[in-house]
């Protein structure tokens, strides 16, 4: 069984300051797929980053980035430069080819960015 | 705009109701997927449909129904509502196969249902 595991419920980060958000999970597939989700309080479920299992190199989109460890299977995001707009729900998530598209969930990060 | 739409966005009823939520999405995809969020946030697949067929139920009661009568649609009808179905649903889509897999789902804005 696949599982992901968010350990910090909630976290605060001052504006324009880096945060990390951490994530491990637990798979036995060898290909496998990691995104990080954003959720605002409008609810929409936004795609933050994804990180392919094959791939050593690190993913990274514009203020954001992964720390992916596959030896340690852990996959935490970095927030650089937060803004208030980074103040959401973020969830971890996993998947893999063999899995029918089924995304696996953390428990989420409540995330707020203070002025 | 191409997207994954669900309605209604927000649905008040009384237990023992029969309701239905419609998805509809535009961008071509095969899969089509209904995830619960509880009231916790914590969310969870409860089916998915690749091209009108059931790939995935994961023991979810059988008062949930789902239809998807063209892969573009996947409609979901509980029947005899509890209090405990009071949650939000998302309707998504992906694109399945092992290089489209990394692109992620995407996911429709959510049914917050309320059973009173």
């Amino acid at each position: 069984a696949q599982t992901v595991t968010q350990s910090q419920p909630e976290m605060s980060v001052q504006e324009a300051e880096t945060v990390t958000l951490s994530c491990t999970y637990d798979t036995s597939e060898s290909n496998y797929y990691l995104f990080w989700y954003k959720q605002p309080p409008s609810r929409q479920m936004i795609l933050v980053i994804r990180q392919e299992a094959y791939k050593q190199q690190n993913a990274t989109e514009n203020r954001f980035s992964v720390n992916f460890q596959k030896a340690a299977k852990s996959f935490s995001l970095k927030i650089s430069d937060s803004q208030l707009g980074d103040t959401a729900m973020y969830f971890c998530a996993l998947t893999a080819p063999n899995q029918g598209g089924k995304l696996i969930f953390g428990q989420g990060t409540e995330l707020s960015v203070k002025p | 705009d191409t997207a994954v739409s669900q309605t209604p966005k927000y649905l008040v009823t009384q237990m023992g109701n029969d309701k239905s939520i419609k998805c509809e999405q535009n961008l071509g995809h095969d899969t089509m997927y209904w995830y619960k969020q509880d009231s916790k946030k914590f969310l969870k697949i409860m089916f998915s449909y690749n091209n009108k067929e059931l790939i995935i139920n994961e023991t979810v009661p059988n008062r949930f129904s789902p239809k998807s009568p063209d892969k573009a649609h996947l409609n979901l009808h509980i029947n005899s509502l509890e209090l405990g179905d009071s949650a939000v649903y998302f309707c998504a889509s992906s694109q399945p196969g092992q290089g489209a897999l990394g692109y992620g789902y995407t996911f429709g804005s959510g049914t917050r249902l309320t059973v009173v």
